[in-house]
């Protein structure tokens, strides 16, 4: 079985501040790990996954994760916010033959002005 | 990426009364899903989509509750039956390639008040 843990319920930054949302997971099997964003009212939208390869994994609008083996955490980053950033980020898993997704809590993220 | 679209995009409904929601996706996918998300909550599966068979559902959700449509490739259905307001919440397709590691892609959502 596999889980997801988003260690923060909520984040607020400046705009222009640098920020890190925490992911980590559980898995017996190879892993692959993907950041979704939901703005209000809309579905979701892939930031990025990893797959394989290279541990950094750079997405869209800026942001980037790295993905930790032995921590079993795939954190996202971006230096530097805008109040556009503001929404909800989704860290999620599928892993060995499982092509479902399962999802953590989401964190939100406000930036302020 | 597939372009998913959903109707409705939100509706209130009576308790006990049924909603039929609708996705199309612009080209043909091989796995679609439906997914719950209640409020303040992450998502969680309610089941995948078969095309030409019976859905396939996750622990805690039934087909007498949530009957699933799957005519063809590009089009399913999803239906939340006999509602309470327990089941305010939106409800997302996803849809996908069908290969470990491929990426979802979901719909815009529908969102369901029950009263």
């Amino acid at each position: 079985a596999q889980s997801v843990t988003q260690l923060d319920s909520q984040v607020p930054v400046f705009e222009e501040a640098p920020v890190e949302l925490r992911c980590n997971y559980s898995s017996s099997v190879s892993v692959y790990l993907f950041w979704y964003v939901q703005y209000p009212n809309q579905g979701l939208q892939l930031l990025l996954k990893y797959l394989s390869g290279s541990t950094l994994v750079k997405g869209i609008n800026g942001f980037e994760a790295e993905f930790n083996k032995s921590q079993t955490s795939f954190h996202l980053r971006k230096p530097s916010v805008h109040i556009s950033d503001t929404a909800e980020y989704f860290c999620a898993v599928s892993g060995g033959s499982n092509y479902k997704l399962t999802f953590g809590k989401g964190t939100l993220l406000t930036v302020n002005p | 990426s597939a372009v998913i679209s959903q109707k409705p995009s939100r509706d209130i409904c009576q308790r006990g009364t049924s909603l039929t929601i609708q996705c199309q996706v612009d080209s043909q996918v091989t796995m679609m899903f439906w997914y719950r998300q209640q409020p303040g909550q992450s998502l969680t599966l309610i089941a995948t989509a078969n095309q030409g068979s019976e859905a396939t559902y996750e622990s805690g959700f039934v087909i007498d509750k949530f009957p699933i449509s799957r005519p063809n490739l590009t089009f399913s259905t999803l239906t939340v039956s006999n509602m309470s307001p327990e089941d305010s919440s939106i409800y997302l397709c996803s849809v996908s390639s069908g290969g470990v590691g491929d990426t979802q892609y979901f719909g815009p959502g529908t969102r369901l008040t029950v009263l």
